[in-house]
């Protein structure tokens, strides 16, 4: 079965500061992993995907991640960060079949002045 | 523009009540989805449809129901039966059904029970 764990569920940079957010998969088959971010009381909008194409997936809004099998991890960064990037962000694996999304707890991200 | 549309955007119920929440898509996509979002516990999967005049049940299903009479549109009825039904909920859809397709997310219904 198809799981997703978030190590931290707040994180607080500075801006212009590193961003990483840490996410850790299990998963039976190749999985298919994507980070989503969510501003208060709205939707969730597609970060970044991995597909196995290439192990660093580049996004939008600056964030990257990099999928390592070794350590079954697909952590989040970005090289500075912004005040908007102020923002929840979920990791999630695809399920074995259906096609569902399978989500971890979620990370919210805070930027300092 | 192209995308998914929820209605409304705040949603009080009667303790008893059964409430629809709308969720609509003109992005042509095949599958759509529900999920329930509570805090600090991530998105949680109540049902899905991978074609019209199907849907299967997620991991929360129970006190809820859906039906998919058109491509465009995935309405959920939470009933009566759910218990704890205050939460924010999300509709989402992708171009296919199967593995590995991006959804896209819909801006949510905040469904609150006085």
């Amino acid at each position: 079965a198809q799981s997703v764990t978030q190590l931290g569920s707040h994180v607080s940079v500075s801006e212009g500061a590193l961003v990483l957010l840490r996410c850790n998969y299990s998963s039976s088959v190749p999985p298919y992993l994507f980070w989503y971010v969510q501003y208060p009381n709205q939707g969730l909008q597609l970060l970044l995907k991995y597909t196995s194409a290439a192990t660093l997936v580049k996004g939008i809004n600056g964030f990257e991640a990099e999928f390592k099998k070794s350590e079954t991890s697909f952590h989040l960064t970005k090289p500075s960060a912004h005040m908007s990037d102020a923002a929840e962000y979920f990791c999630a694996v695809s399920g074995a079949s259906q096609g569902n999304l399978i989500f971890g707890k979620g990370t919210k991200l805070s930027v300092k002045p | 523009d192209g995308g998914i549309t929820q209605s409304p955007k705040y949603l009080f119920r009667k303790e008893g009540q059964n409430v629809t929440l709308s969720c609509e898509q003109n992005l042509n996509h095949d599958a759509m989805y529900w999920y329930r979002q509570d805090p600090g516990q991530g998105l949680r999967l109540i049902y899905y449809s991978q074609i019209v005049n199907d849907f299967q049940k997620g991991d929360i299903a129970e006190g809820y129901s859906v039906s998919r009479e058109k491509k465009e549109s995935f309405p959920l009825t939470v009933t009566s039966a759910q218990k704890n039904p205050t939460a924010f909920y999300l509709c989402a859809s992708s171009r296919l059904a199967g593995v590995g397709n991006e959804q896209f997310f819909g801006p949510g219904t905040r469904l609150t029970v006085l």
